[in-house]
């Protein structure tokens, strides 16, 4: 069975970093792509981007781009996305989800937010 | 940036009675995705590529369009069915998803 557990979350103060972990199991971690998205208190829905099986590419939304980084860990099945700097409006649930014909499972998310 | 605009936002509808869900996007896409998502859980994949049905997806959703007009429908509603329908737009990035349909039942 396909399981993707998301973990890190929390309450975080604005201008802080945070660090997300999505461990999979269930399928070959190393041969599936893997996104991020994210979801507002407002149930607005946002792609964050994604990474290629190997860890090689990424692709980010330009406006989250120089805030957050994802990478991976093939040997410990995992992805990560690193915050930095964060600010209110990045206040959501973050899912991990693999990309597949289309994003085919998704974790159960993780809550982040963001207050001083 | 595509955008994709969904409508209506909220909807009723009775059992059995036909639903249709319609996404406009802001320039050309391949094609269009759906996800459902009930209160409390992740989202699932529902339609993918425009017409095809994910997985466990009962035949009596379906979809279609071209270009920037695309279509969900539900032949005849059930409850089970009540949930928030996201399109979602995989052909340029950033990609980018619709502002949700909630459908509940009547």
């Amino acid at each position: 069975e396909v399981q993707l557990v998301e973990s890190g979350g929390g309450l975080v103060q604005p201008g802080a970093s945070l660090k997300l972990s999505c461990v999979a199991s269930g399928f070959t971690f190393s041969d599936y792509w893997m996104s991020w998205v994210r979801q507002t208190p407002g149930k607005t829905m946002e792609w964050i981007g994604d990474i290629k099986y190997d860890g090689s590419y990424t692709n980010y939304a330009p406006s989250l781009k120089n805030r957050f980084t994802i990478s991976r860990d093939n040997a410990k099945s995992t992805l990560y996305l690193q915050m930095s700097n964060v600010r209110s409006e990045d206040t959501a649930t973050y899912y991990c989800t693999r990309v597949m014909y289309t994003l085919d499972y998704w974790g159960q998310g993780v809550m982040v937010t963001v207050s001083s | 940036e595509i955008v994709l605009t969904q409508s209506p936002t909220t909807m009723a509808a009775s059992p059995g009675e036909k639903v249709t869900i319609t996404c406009r996007a802001s320039s050309s896409v391949s094609y269009m995705y759906w996800y459902q998502q009930k209160s409390g859980a992740s989202p699932k994949p529902w339609i993918y590529e425009t017409s095809k049905l994910a997985s466990g997806v009962p035949d009596r959703f379906s979809g279609s369009g071209s270009g920037t007009s695309y279509s969900f429908t539900i032949s005849s509603m059930e409850t089970e069915d009540a949930a928030t329908y996201y399109c979602h737009q995989w052909s340029s990035t950033p990609f980018t998803f619709g502002s949700g349909t909630k459908l509940e039942i009547k």
